[in-house]
């Protein structure tokens, strides 16, 4: 069991907006620290696809953007695209003893 | 164009020690935190620790006891060892750079089966 908590699955037709959650507690999100997201396509290695909450690496389309609440960050992806059909995860920083360093369970995102 | 390329043994028998090193190429080691994060087939991702350049480590709490990280500055790399394997272990290993704006160079990973 992940210590943040996403959503297993989100599904989207080509050009609308989906979000994914990633919810945590008071020894992290909501203990101030960041939120990162990855993007993982089939088969390959997981890369950064958005830094300090709501930040985008060079070359990160602005179609994807980042926001964080509370105990919770969300990631939201507009005008849907066929290559954007993958697995997300968030990443976040702990102080309990569940390790400096925790992911989300990640969500699959699936372009209907 | 930072890249990390990890290399070890892709089959390892239970009770043994899982050993894998992650060769940085086009930047110092000397920079940044450098992880370890695993991925059992199907399943998400598992962070398993992290060494700074001083030596300084890190490690997930349900792994300690069996995780060291280890960096070899002379040749640009990073190590990993997790002894007494079972089959639960069995997953892809990924080496990563690590700032504090995140995970930003990731290598692409090896298979390591657990198996005899």
């Amino acid at each position: 069991q992940s210590v943040l908590t996403q959503p297993p699955s989100v599904s989207g037709a080509p050009g609308q907006r989906v979000t994914i959650s990633c919810t945590g507690s008071s020894s992290n999100i909501g203990a101030g620290y960041d939120v990162h997201w990855y993007q993982q396509l089939p088969g390959t290695a997981p890369k950064l696809l958005m830094y300090g909450n709501s930040n985008r690496p060079s070359g990160v389309p602005d179609r994807f953007s980042g926001s964080k609440s509370g105990t919770s960050a969300s990631l939201a992806i507009t005008g849907l695209q066929a290559e954007d059909e993958a697995d997300y995860y968030c990443q976040s920083y702990d102080s309990s003893l569940s390790g400096p360093r925790v992911f989300g369970g990640g969500t699959k995102l699936t372009v209907l | 164009q930072v890249q990390l390329q990890e290399s070890g043994p892709g089959l390892v028998k239970p009770s043994e020690t899982l050993s894998l090193t992650c060769t940085v190429s086009s930047d110092s080691i000397s920079s940044s935190y450098w992880s370890w994060i695993r991925q059992p087939p199907g399943k998400g991702l598992e962070w398993i620790g992290y060494i700074y350049y001083s030596g300084s480590t890190n490690y997930n709490p349900s792994l300690k006891s069996r995780v060291t990280i280890s960096v070899d500055k002379s040749k640009n790399q990073f190590s990993l060892k997790l002894s007494s394997v079972t089959a639960a272990d069995t997953a892809v290993y990924y080496c990563t750079r690590e700032f504090a704006w995140g995970m930003d160079v990731w290598g692409q990973g090896t298979t390591v089966t657990v198996s005899s």
